[in-house]
């Protein structure tokens, strides 16, 4: 099977720019969760998509937006992009049902750097 | 609000054991989870808890004691592969809503 994939895998966009990352999760997950890992911070949770809904949401401004799908891919979107959005961007996929639905398949991540 | 607590480094030799510690206050709780990271790559599962005990899977456990808000990952027979950023994550909630902790990085010496 398939990991998740996550594109691009680097960016660099200048301050005020917007952005938007693509992940595609492993095949028959339904659930995609975003992060935000930046050094010292661990990582940070930004959104959880299923089905087309966004069904939970971290404590980020709302530059912070999301999507999902019908074929379960999402994307995020950034606006406005600032300094401090420099980070590696991470995408997971699970399960929705089911007791495997903790485990969080994790893609390589997107590197943005603001500058 | 939510936070958790782990060292934020840890040394040990090769072949010896090494336990990682990790405590948490979150609102909700339905589990624990811990992640290895190599550098410049993806956090990989290790293990969850949901109930108080251990769990034990290879040379890999994850224990959990949810009236002490506290929890570690017990790494035997060190490798230097083993060399890794680990964090322990909270899940709040039925859905997959995770924190995690800052990670602690633990470097295996030969």
């Amino acid at each position: 099977k398939a990991g998740v994939t996550q594109t691009p895998r680097y960016l660099i966009k200048t301050r005020g720019q917007q952005v938007t990352l693509s992940c595609s999760p492993i095949s028959g997950h339904r659930s995609v969760s975003w992060y935000q890992q930046t050094p010292g911070q661990g990582l940070q949770f930004l959104f959880e998509y299923f089905s087309e809904t966004q069904r939970n949401k971290g404590n980020f401004p709302g530059r912070f937006s999301g999507r999902q799908f019908s074929n379960s891919r999402s994307e995020m979107n950034v606006s406005t992009l600032e300094l401090g959005d420099s980070a590696l961007y991470l995408c997971a996929s699970s399960l929705e049902h089911g007791e495997l639905a903790y485990e969080q398949y994790f893609g390589p991540g997107t590197r943005l750097t603001v500058t | 609000g939510q936070s958790l607590e782990q060292p934020s480094e840890v040394t040990a030799v090769e072949g010896a054991i090494v336990q990682i510690n990790c405590t948490y206050q979150t609102s909700g709780f339905y589990g624990l989870s811990w992640y290895q990271q190599h550098d410049g790559g993806a956090p990989t599962f290790l293990s969850y808890n949901a109930l108080d005990g251990l769990e034990e899977t290879g040379r890999f456990s994850s224990f959990l004691s949810r009236s002490d808000s506290y929890g570690y990952l017990l790494l035997q027979e060190l490798q230097m592969k083993d060399s890794a950023s680990y964090f322990c994550a909270v899940r709040d909630g039925g859905f997959n809503k995770f924190y995690f902790g800052s990670g602690t990085k633990l470097n295996v010496k030969p």
